[in-house]
C-alpha cells in the first residue's frame, strides 16, 4: 500500500506558470524526497528534505514540509514545456536502517508551450 | 560517474517462465533497492541489498527473489510468472541512506 497520496493527479498549466503539487503521507518519517519520472522511464532525483527541515529550494523548485501535518509540497516555478512528467513524492521511514522509499500515486503534470 | 544500468531494458515472457533482471548500481554504492511500478498499484518496494545481504523487503510473495554479488551487482528473479507481474521494474541504488539514484528500467510483458 502507499504511504502517501499526491494531490492534484493531473494538472495541465501554460508554460510559465506556477505548478504546485502536494503530497499527503501517513507514518513520521525521516525525510521525504521528490522524483519526476518521464514517460514510464526511470525516476530522477529531484530534492530531499529532512524530517528537521521546513523548506528546501533548489533552481526553480521549491519544498516544504510540514510534520505536524504530515504533509509537503513541490512548486516548480516559470514552468517550461520540459518539465512535463510525473512527479512522485516518497517517504523513507528507515531510521538507519536501510533505504526503502515508500512512494504516492503521483501527479502528471503538462506544461503547454 | 557511470549512472545506475539495468539489463535487459524490455523482455517478453509466457505465463510459468521465470526471469532474470540485472542492475549494476553506481561505482562506490552498496545499497540495491529494486521496485515496481504497475498502472493500478504504482510504485511499490520489493527489496533492497547491502553488502550481500537483504536488509530491507516488502510485501510480495515468495517468487520475487533477489541476490547480490560482492561487487555490488543485483540480481532479480521472478518465477512462475503471472499476468500481473507485467511492469516496470526499477532498481535504485545508495551510497548512504538517503537519496537513491534510479536506473532506466526493465519493462517486463508477461503473455
Amino acid at each position: 500500500s502507499q504511504q502517501g497520496e499526491e494531490d492534484p493527479q493531473a494538472l495541465s498549466i501554460q508554460e510559465g506558470e506556477n505548478a504546485t503539487m502536494n503530497c499527503s503521507y501517513k507514518t513520521s518519517i525521516n525525510n521525504l524526497q521528490w522524483y519526476r519520472q518521464n514517460s514510464g522511464r526511470g525516476l530522477v532525483h529531484l530534492i530531499l528534505i529532512r524530517s528537521n527541515e521546513r523548506e528546501k529550494h533548489s533552481g526553480r523548485l521549491r519544498v516544504t514540509l510540514d510534520t505536524s501535518k504530515k504533509s509537503s509540497s513541490l512548486l516548480i516555478t516559470a514552468s517550461r514545456a520540459a518539465d512535463t512528467a510525473s512527479y512522485f513524492c516518497a517517504t523513507d521511514v528507515q531510521w538507519n536502517a536501510g533505504n526503502m522509499l515508500t512512494f504516492g500515486g503521483g501527479t502528471r503534470l503538462m506544461v503547454k508551450p | 560517474k557511470a549512472g545506475v544500468t539495468q539489463t535487459p531494458r524490455y523482455l517478453i515472457k509466457t505465463r510459468g517462465q521465470q526471469v532474470t533482471l540485472s542492475c549494476s548500481p553506481i561505482s562506490g554504492h552498496r545499497s540495491v533497492s529494486w521496485y515496481q511500478q504497475t498502472p493500478g498499484q504504482g510504485l511499490q518496494f520489493l527489496f533492497e541489498y547491502f553488502s550481500e545481504t537483504q536488509r530491507n523487503k516488502g510485501n510480495f510473495p515468495g517468487r520475487f527473489s533477489g541476490r547480490q554479488f560482492s561487487n555490488s551487482r543485483s540480481e532479480m528473479n521472478v518465477s512462475t510468472l503471472e499476468l500481473g507481474d507485467s511492469a516496470l521494474y526499477l532498481c535504485a541504488s545508495a551510497g548512504g541512506q538517503e537519496t537513491q539514484y534510479f536506473g532506466p528500467g526493465t519493462r517486463l510483458l508477461v503473455l
